[in-house]
């Protein structure tokens, strides 16, 4: 099965810097790539996501980044604010007809400092 | 509002008394799955469906089932809790079509002692 590795576990940045989430994955026949914030007490929303026919998406101030040769993907987050503080979960899915199961990586505690 | 809701937000239990979590979704959507997140595992998807009458097991289906007997809801039921399934659990939604992202709800905080 697939397995998605995330790194690192916390990340700690000075509001205005940017901030980059790295992800692997194991299974190639993965085609689609989305991100989640958790903000405390919620659910994960999901915040941009990439299909494997696409290098790289952009959002306003969030971007996702795939390479698929080395089968890693990231998540960039420019002009940091506090409000980005939260739980960032990468999860790699097998688009099929019987749905796409999500496989998530371990997390991300992201914090933004003032 | 499009949602997705759990019922209870919190819950503690006693081993073995057996126990319903609540999903609900108002989307229409044909996917649904449940997850459980336990820290520094991430989620781990437990059980999903694909639509009425049609559900298959995730990662971690032990000593869990489910049913989808309406499209809207899909609970969740521990037939005999254990200490070990004290967790946080999320259900989410997603539609058929070329949106794969999923709708997640706000969690139940489940404590089995």
């Amino acid at each position: 099965g697939e397995n998605v590795e995330q790194h690192p576990s916390t990340l700690s940045v000075q509001e205005g810097d940017s901030a980059v989430i790295k992800c692997t994955y194991s299974d190639s026949a993965s085609n689609y790539f989305p991100w989640y914030k958790q903000e405390l007490g919620k659910g994960p929303q999901l915040i941009i996501d990439i299909r494997s026919n696409v290098g790289e998406k952009k959002d306003q101030r969030i971007a996702v980044t795939l390479n698929k040769t080395a089968k890693h993907f990231s998540l960039h987050i420019t002009e940091t604010q506090p409000e980005d503080s939260a739980v960032y979960f990468c999860a790699a899915s097998r688009i099929t007809g019987g749905g796409n199961k999500l496989t998530f990586g371990t997390g991300t505690q992201l914090k933004v400092e003032l | 509002e499009a949602q997705v809701t759990q019922n209870p937000r919190y819950l503690i239990t006693v081993t073995g008394k057996k126990l319903t979590v609540t999903c609900s979704q108002n989307m229409n959507h044909e996917y649904m799955s449940w997850y459980r997140q336990d820290p520094g595992l991430g989620l781990r998807q437990i059980y999903y469906s694909m639509n009425v009458e049609v559900t298959d097991k995730g990662d971690v289906p032990e000593g869990y089932k489910v049913s989808r007997k309406e499209k809207r809801n899909f609970p969740l039921i521990l037939e005999s809790p254990s200490p070990n399934q004290t967790s946080l659990y999320f259900c989410a939604s997603r539609g058929a079509g070329s949106n794969y992202g999923y709708t997640f709800g706000s969690g139940t905080r489940l404590t089995v002692v």
